[in-house]
């Protein structure tokens, strides 16, 4: 596609269930990121993608999240047992190569979840 | 300290003014820089991308860097009510893993 597409652009879950969150990034571009931002922060750091491999989880915080990218492509953020501190909105976004180094970063339209 | 900081405003200027906005970093983020815009309720885009000292221009826009001072700024010329938006900064480290400020909310007044 044109750009970063994320799915569902809205999700309500309840307390304890489980969620997926999908990114599909713009074709093409090898580095995809994972961001989480809730009401007037900036984007906090989660993961980021290289081709196939997480190459930095860092900022997933805690073991609840995972994230896989199995083709390299399409990458799913996995929240177990969700809590109402996870509500925020989730950023994706993608680059042709490591951001930073030549390449930038665009964004998705974000996943806003929402744990009642 | 946090990586990346910025004066969350709000920031008002009047339209044609020239709009300020500052950001300053810790010794953990050294690479590139960058600065995003926000709407409301939208995803951030790309403004300007800095990667060494200096200034650099896009039309409107002048982002300067300094990395002694450690801190980077974005200009706004001949500010539009349209450029009301929240401004994020964000920076990088060598393990390629990025840091956003808070961003800086920013009302162009008519």
């Amino acid at each position: 596609g044109a750009g970063v597409s994320q799915t569902p652009s809205n999700k309500v879950t309840e307390k304890g269930k489980y969620v997926e969150l999908r990114c599909d990034p713009i074709s093409g571009h090898t580095a995809l990121y994972w961001y989480r931002q809730s009401l007037g922060q900036g984007p906090e750091f989660l993961i980021y993608f290289q081709g196939t491999g997480a190459a930095d989880d860092s900022g997933l915080p805690n073991d609840r999240f995972f994230a896989v990218r199995p083709e390299g492509s399409v990458s799913t953020l996995k929240i177990q047992r969700t809590e109402r501190g996870d509500s925020a909105v989730y950023l994706c976004a993608s680059s042709l190569t490591l951001w930073g180094q030549g390449s930038e970063a665009f964004f998705g339209q974000g996943t806003r979840l929402t744990v009642v | 300290q946090k990586e990346v900081e910025q004066n969350s405003g709000p920031l008002s200027v009047p339209e044609g003014a020239i709009a300020s906005l500052n950001c300053t970093y810790s010794d953990r983020v050294s690479q590139s820089f960058f600065w995003y815009r926000q709407y409301s309720g939208k995803s951030p885009e790309l403004i300007m991308s800095i990667y060494s000292n200096g200034d650099k221009e896009d039309g409107r826009f002048t982002a300067q860097l300094n990395k002694a001072s450690q801190y980077v700024s974005l200009l706004i010329r001949d500010s539009q009510p349209s450029d009301s938006a929240t401004y994020l900064c964000a920076g990088s480290n060598t393990g390629n893993q990025f840091y956003f400020g808070t961003g800086t909310s920013l009302t162009v007044i008519p």
